[in-house]
């Protein structure tokens, strides 16, 4: 099956700082990303959708300039966050949908983000 | 607005004992498609299931299938023959389409599923 990777799988940084997550999809192009937060215990919460290429369309709610997303090639989409405070820490999911495809997605591992 | 709302916050059944977790949804859309996902506490999601509302056939892949009822707006998973590897947060989903070629998933909260030796 498509394999999507994520890199950090975790990572604790300090409060003001920024840190930069990395979405693959290692099989397959995918002209479409999706960033998902998720709470403990709770759904997905969808971010933002990336198109490779165009900016990306956030959720209402999402503010764009602290999570920045990026989507330069057909294989990579990051999310930045940035000045990034303890309540942002959670768990960071992304998604690809392979091109030609609009109800296909498949998602990494996920990000453990923790702001001390 | 589309929703999806699992009823069953926690489940728990014996090994090799069928399950099954609820899903009701609300749209008024004729065309969609349904998913059912599997987390477990590794936590990468995987595709357990997809219901295509067009086909009123219901969905199976080997022990897991589908009760799609979409008069009713509901989409069961049933589990047969559990296995400890069962174990994890189902999530029901939604895709709905947001715009042109953009398609986006409605979640349901999850149930957590848990099978007991």
């Amino acid at each position: 099956g498509a394999v999507v990777s994520q890199h950090p799988s975790r990572v604790i940084c300090k409060s003001g700082t920024s840190v930069k997550i990395e979405c693959r999809s290692l099989d397959f192009q995918a002209t479409t990303m999706f960033w998902y937060r998720q709470f403990p215990k709770k759904s997905l919460m969808l971010m933002a959708t990336s198109n490779e290429g165009s900016k990306a369309t956030y959720e209402q709610g999402v503010e764009k300039d602290k999570f920045l997303i990026n989507h330069a090639s057909l294989t990579l989409s990051t999310l930045t966050v940035t000045s990034a405070h303890p309540e942002d820490s959670s768990f960071y999911i992304c998604s690809g949908r392979p091109s030609g495809t609009y109800y296909e997605q498949y998602f990494g591992p996920g990000t453990r983000l923790t702001v001390t | 607005a589309q929703t999806v709302t699992q009823s069953q916050p926690e489940m728990s059944v014996q090994e090799a004992e069928t399950v099954t977790l609820s899903c009701t949804y609300d749209t008024s859309e004729n065309n969609y498609y349904l998913f059912w996902y599997k987390q477990p506490p590794s936590r990468q999601m995987i595709l357990v299931i997809r219901q295509e509302a067009y086909k009123q056939q219901n969905a199976t892949e080997n022990r897991f299938s589908v009760n799609f009822q979409k008069a009713a707006k509901s989409f069961s998973l049933k589990i047969s023959d559990s296995q400890l590897g069962d174990t994890a947060m189902y999530f029901c989903a939604f895709m709905k389409q947001k715009g042109h070629s953009n398609y986006q998933l409605i979640w349901g909260a999850g149930t957590k599923l848990i099978i007991k030796p």
